[in-house]
């Protein structure tokens, strides 16, 4: 079975500073999504960055990339420039292409500082 | 629809009712998905519906836990004999068609319905 860990249960950041949350997963599968989804404290889950594993580029979209080692089985969110609406719990999430489920890590808050 | 829209957004149940939760996914979109998700961690998957057919259950923590989605749109996730461990928020998502090494659709997610067992 997929198991995703993210190692850092809190994390914080200043405003404007950059800011890297970790993710590690397991998977036999060679062919698989990784994603990184954001969770405000109203609960509505929101899509931030999507990682095709056959894709070597890293994924980026504006201020956020990430850093996609397929070898160690890592994948780390890194946010630019940070802001207070990032502010939020970060959940790592591993999906293979055959299977619509999504398997996810426990999360990551993080605290941006003003 | 606009998005995923679960109701209710809240619900307390005392130990050992039946409770159902509703899903409206978005228009049009074929997979549906349940979540769990207890407090402080991940979303935990339950089941998978591709239109009416439930192709996986095999989240369902009991045989206290049952889904549908009869007409392959709105799905009801219904708890019976709730016990304090189903206090959690069940989030559904739903996307275009997910699975079976198809062409990659997002999952759109719900904002939850946070149940309290008391």
């Amino acid at each position: 079975a997929q198991t995703v860990t993210q190692s850092q249960p809190e994390m914080s950041v200043q405003e404007a500073e950059t800011v890297t949350l970790s993710c590690t997963y397991d998977t036999s599968e060679s062919d698989y999504y990784l994603f990184w989804y954001k969770q405000p404290p109203s609960r509505q889950m929101i899509l931030v960055i999507r990682q095709e594993a056959y894709k070597q580029q890293n994924a980026t979209e504006n201020r956020f990339s990430v850093n996609f080692q397929k070898a160690a089985k890592s994948f780390s969110l890194k946010i630019s420039d940070s802001q207070l609406g990032d502010a939020a719990m970060y959940f790592c999430a591993y999906r293979d292409t055959n299977a619509g489920k999504s398997t996810f890590g426990d999360g990551t808050t993080l605290t941006v500082k003003p | 629809g606009a998005g995923v829209s679960q109701s209710p957004r809240y619900k307390v149940a005392k130990r050992g009712q039946d409770v159902a939760l509703r899903c409206d996914p978005i228009s049009g979109h074929v997979s549906l998905f349940w979540y769990q998700q207890a407090l402080g961690q991940g979303p935990e998957f339950l089941t998978y519906f591709q239109n009416e057919a439930q192709l996986d259950k095999s989240g369902l923590p009991s045989d206290r836990f049952f889904a549908e989605r009869p007409e392959g749109s709105v799905s009801t996730l219904k708890i019976q004999r709730t016990q304090q461990e189903d206090s959690a928020v069940y989030l559904c998502a739903s996307s275009l068609l997910s699975g079976q090494g198809l062409t990659y659709n997002e999952q759109f997610f719900g904002p939850g319905t946070r149940l309290t067992v008391l």
